[in-house]
C-alpha cells in the first residue's frame, strides 16, 4: 500500500492564482481530511469529507474548496491565491467506525504565495 | 473548545539520555489522544495512541506515554534516545466535528528534538 499520497511537494503560486492540491489513498479509508500547517503551529482542519459525495468545512475553509468523487481521492482547490495560504498541507485519512479512528497523514505539500 | 497545550517548544538532550515530552489538554469529554512525529520535510507518522484502558501505552520506536486524567496530561517518554529521534513531535486530542461521527485533530504546537551526540 502506498498509504495517503500528495502531489505536488512543492509549489509557487502568484497572488491571485488557481492550483489544485491532489490527495489519493489507498486504504479504501472513507474519510478524509485536509488540513494547514503555519510555521510554529500545529495543523488546523480546513475540509473533511465522510464519503464519496459529501464534504464539509473545517476550522479555517475560506479560500478553499473540495470536492469527493470517488472514495480514493480529495483534491483541495485553491481559487485565487493570496500570500495567507502559504503554508504547508496536508491530506489525511482514516476508517471511520462506531469510536475513535485513526488518522493517516500524506508527506505534505508546501505552498509559497507571492 | 479542545484546545492542547505543549510548553516546551524546544528540547535537546544527549544521545543515550531519557526523554520526557509533556502535553496538556482541555477537552469536555472522554480523550482521545494521539503523538505524532515529523521529521523535516516528511508527513506526520503516529507513534502511539489512547483510547481506553491502560493508562500507559507503548508506541513505535520504543516510545510510551502515559495518561493522568487528573492531571489532564499525556506526556511522551523514551528512556534511551537515539540520534534519528531528532524531529519534531505533536500531541492531538479527537473531538467531534459538529454532531457527526468524523473526528478531528486539534494539535498542539510541537515540541522540537534537538539530540547531542
Amino acid at each position: 500500500n502506498a498509504g495517503v499520497t500528495q502531489t505536488p511537494k512543492f509549489r509557487i503560486l502568484k497572488i491571485g492564482q488557481s492550483m489544485t492540491l491532489q490527495c489519493a489513498q489507498d486504504m479504501n479509508h472513507n474519510y478524509m481530511y485536509w488540513y494547514r500547517q503555519d510555521p510554529g503551529m500545529g495543523l488546523k482542519l480546513i475540509y473533511y469529507s465522510v464519503g464519496a459525495g459529501i464534504t464539509d468545512k473545517g476550522e479555517v475553509p475560506n479560500g478553499y474548496n473540495v470536492s469527493r468523487s470517488t472514495t480514493e481521492d480529495f483534491p483541495l482547490r485553491l481559487e485565487l491565491a493570496a500570500p495567507s495560504q502559504t503554508s504547508v498541507y496536508f491530506c489525511a485519512s482514516s476508517y471511520s467506525r462506531v469510536g475513535p479512528d485513526t488518522q493517516y497523514f500524506g508527506p505534505g505539500t508546501r505552498l509559497t504565495v507571492l | 473548545a479542545q484546545s492542547v497545550t505543549q510548553p516546551d517548544i524546544h528540547i535537546t538532550v544527549s544521545e543515550g539520555a531519557s526523554l520526557e515530552l509533556r502535553c496538556n489538554y482541555s477537552y469536555g469529554a472522554t480523550p482521545y489522544l494521539f503523538w505524532y512525529v515529523q521529521s523535516p520535510g516528511q508527513g506526520l507518522q503516529l507513534l502511539l495512541k489512547y483510547f481506553s484502558g491502560d493508562t500507559l501505552v507503548q508506541g513505535i520506536k520504543g516510545f510510551e506515554a502515559e495518561f493522568k486524567r487528573s492531571q489532564s496530561s499525556f506526556n511522551l517518554r523514551k528512556p534511551s534516545v537515539h540520534w534519528s529521534d531528532a524531529a519534531e513531535y505533536f500531541c492531538a486530542v479527537a473531538s467531534r466535528i459538529s454532531s457527526g461521527s468524523a473526528r478531528q485533530l486539534t494539535f498542539g504546537s510541537g515540541t522540537q528534538l534537538t539530540v547531542l551526540p
